[in-house]
């Protein structure tokens, strides 16, 4: 399994700032994926990062709202920039495992927008 | 496009009830199963998986089978504890590829 961790793990912040979220896992890994969990809700993904290349993002998100930074085999960045209230959620960076046909989740960072 | 259906909670159960928490998928291919659990505060945790028809994935009382004729993962589990009350996600992947299709979440709440 892969052990993945995730700093801040809550921040409350102002609208119209920026906050990046950090990802780091204990293996190389390929890809790594960034989700938005919203209050009571599913997880959706919001992009994946590869390792030397532009992330590729899912319909309805976009690289200026979301930057995602992928310097090496074992380390993300999420930033959510421009803030609103409605940008309050869990963002979760997830990883495969060493199996490849899993994914391993960090613990999360919970948002809250004032 | 690939999906996944789970039935709507919240599922409310005494402890040592049975659980079933269903689940059925649609899929163009030959999808790899999955279910994560979310406890209060957490991520998620991978609480089993099966690979191809028939598994049956298990771990900690909880099992399911993949069944390809019904598309269908139900999640079982004949005893549960108060410390089971949780979120439960089911989730598919395509083979050979890593992005996960997530169900929109079952709540579980256990009383003693």
């Amino acid at each position: 399994s892969a052990v993945i961790s995730q700093k801040p793990s809550r921040d409350i912040c102002q609208r119209g700032t920026s906050l990046t979220i950090q990802c780091q896992v204990d293996s190389q890994v390929t890809m790594m994926f960034w989700y938005r969990q919203q209050p009571g809700q599913s997880l959706t993904l919001i992009a994946t990062a590869n390792q030397g290349s532009e992330a590729t993002y899912e319909s309805g998100f976009v690289i200026d709202k979301f930057p995602i930074s992928r310097p090496n085999l074992t380390f993300s960045t999420l930033t959510v920039s421009n803030m609103s209230p409605e940008d309050s959620s869990i963002y979760l960076c997830s990883a495969p495992g060493q199996g490849g046909n899993e994914q391993f989740f960090g613990p999360g960072t919970r948002l809250t927008v004032l | 496009g690939d999906s996944v259906t789970q039935m709507e909670g919240p599922v409310t159960l005494s402890e040592e009830a049975f659980l079933t928490i269903n689940c059925t998928y649609t899929a163009t291919g030959y999808p790899s199963l999955f279910w994560y659990v979310q406890y209060p505060g957490e991520g998620l945790q991978l609480l089993l998986k099966a690979t191809k028809a028939d598994d049956k994935g298990s771990n900690k009382g909880f099992e399911a089978t993949y069944r390809k004729e019904t598309t269908s993962f139900h999640l079982e589990k004949g005893s549960v504890q108060v410390s089971d009350s949780a979120v439960y996600f089911c989730a598919l992947s395509e083979r050979g590829f890593n992005k996960f299709y997530f169900g929109s979440g079952t709540k579980l709440n256990v009383k003693p």
